[in-house]
């Protein structure tokens, strides 16, 4: 069965350092997002590709990268993880459909604590 | 900008009630709403997804609705039980145009507690 994958599920890292969160799905979405979901803010977009070699930045994209080369994946990069950063992060996909798009399908998440 | 609300935030029921959760959004246009379904630590599942052209959907004992011209959507359980019990979010999905296509705006969820 098709499906959406994330790595590691469990993260913890130290303030400065770099850390890439990992994005697989096996659907062949054109379409892959990120969010991060904080108690009190609920799930906010962070970058998001409609397909490869494209990114975009979401409303919380600071001291976040995305870049996509290939349909299946689409790695999160923290350059120089904060405590802010803190949070649990959620990869998304979906396909895009004639004149529209279909449901986003989630994968089961990634916890990061940044000490 | 998009702002997407869900009233009440925690909602405790006895088993058997039918009960409605309700989600509302600022911008009446967008291109379709989402439900989701929570369970703790785990990430989000799709319930339903209603197209702007539709009024309604269905699925088992849920049944979502959509008016745009009010901003406002509920999501309806028959007959609850306790694996019921979850968050369950709305999110609103911008049409495309502008560099936000397909983008989903997240209500911050409401915590259902079905109990036996």
């Amino acid at each position: 069965d098709a499906e959406i994958t994330q790595s590691p599920r469990h993260k913890i890292t130290e303030t400065g350092r770099q850390v890439t969160l990992a994005c697989h799905q096996t659907w062949n979405h054109n379409n892959m997002f990120w969010y991060r979901q904080d108690l009190g803010h609920g799930l906010r977009l962070i970058h998001y590709s409609y397909g490869v070699q494209d990114t975009n930045k979401g409303e919380v994209s600071d001291g976040y990268s995305v870049s996509r080369s290939n349909t299946e994946d689409l790695p999160l990069t923290l350059e120089s993880a904060a405590s802010s950063q803190t949070s649990v992060y959620f990869c998304a996909s979906s396909r895009t459909v004639t004149g529209g798009t279909d449901t986003q399908y989630f994968g089961p998440g990634t916890r990061l604590t940044v000490l | 900008k998009q702002e997407v609300t869900q009233i009440p935030a925690a909602l405790s029921v006895p088993e058997g009630e039918n009960l409605v959760l309700n989600c509302s959004f600022t911008d009446s246009a967008i291109y379709n709403l989402q439900w989701f379904r929570q369970d703790p630590g785990k990430g989000l599942t799709s319930l339903l997804l209603i197209q702007s052209s539709q009024r309604e959907q269905t699925s088992g004992r849920l049944n979502a609705s959509l008016d745009k011209s009010s901003g406002r959507s509920t999501l309806y359980i028959a007959a609850s039980q306790p694996g019921d019990s979850a968050t369950y979010l709305c999110a609103a999905i911008s049409p495309p145009g502008g560099g936000s296509n397909y983008k989903l705006t997240f209500g911050k969820g409401t915590l259902l507690t079905v109990n036996p």
